[in-house]
């Protein structure tokens, strides 16, 4: 079975400070893991993809994320914080098929 | 190259009533998935459709149906609407070839039930 955990729901920074957006994941198969950002009253947006190449992936907007099969990982972070990153980002985890399955969703508020 | 569009933007109904969203994928894009996003909430898997028929299904009741059409343009029909009904459904697509690929989102049909 798949599933996704984001382990934050809520998370604040100031401007200019990094990023650090939890997820975990539970896959059956080798799994294909992404990242999507959602602005308010706006379409959900790829950030970045991981399909089992190189562990660290980088997206658009100054994003990364590394997978770690160990810890069945797959952070986003970002080195510095800019007030237009204010969103609501989505973990997603595929299966054979493409069907998606999303978590929760962590808010992110950046701090002038 | 215009992206995922869906109609309409909003809609609003009354419990019992049948609704029916639109979607037209990318251009280039074979498969359709459509998504129901409660507020505060990650979208949940609906359904997705390839070459005209459903080919996976979510946890959905049988009150949410669709269509695809040979243009790749889809439908999301729902019967019986219940309160609970009420969320934004997004449609996203994505090609068939190979498994894992990106799916490219519309802006959502926001659908209340009253």
């Amino acid at each position: 079975a798949q599933s996704v955990t984001q382990l934050d729901s809520h998370v604040s920074v100031s401007e200019g400070t990094p990023v650090l957006l939890r997820c975990n994941y539970s896959s059956s198969y080798s799994p294909s893991l992404f990242w999507y950002v959602q602005h308010p009253n706006k379409g959900l947006q790829l950030l970045l993809k991981y399909t089992s190449a190189a562990t660290l992936v980088k997206g658009i907007n100054g994003f990364e994320a590394e997978f770690k099969k160990s810890e069945t990982s797959f952070h986003l972070t970002k080195p510095s914080a800019h007030m237009s990153d204010a969103a609501e980002y989505f973990c997603v985890v595929s299966k054979p098929g493409n069907q998606f399955y999303f978590g929760t969703g962590t808010s992110l508020t950046v701090i002038p | 190259d215009a992206g995922v569009t869906q109609s309409p933007t909003h809609l609003i109904k009354t419990r019992g009533q049948q609704v029916t969203l639109r979607c037209s994928p990318k251009s280039g894009h074979d498969t359709v998935s459509w998504y129901q996003q409660a507020l505060g909430q990650g979208p949940q898997f609906i359904f997705q459709y390839y070459e005209e028929e459903e080919r996976q299904r979510g946890n959905f009741p049988d009150r949410f149906s669709g269509h695809q059409f040979p243009n790749y343009s889809s439908e999301l029909n729902v019967n019986a609407l219940l309160l609970g009904d009420s969320a934004l459904y997004l449609c996203a697509s994505s090609l068939v070839a190979g498994d894992y690929n990106e799916q490219f989102f519309g802006p959502g049909t926001r659908l209340t039930v009253l």
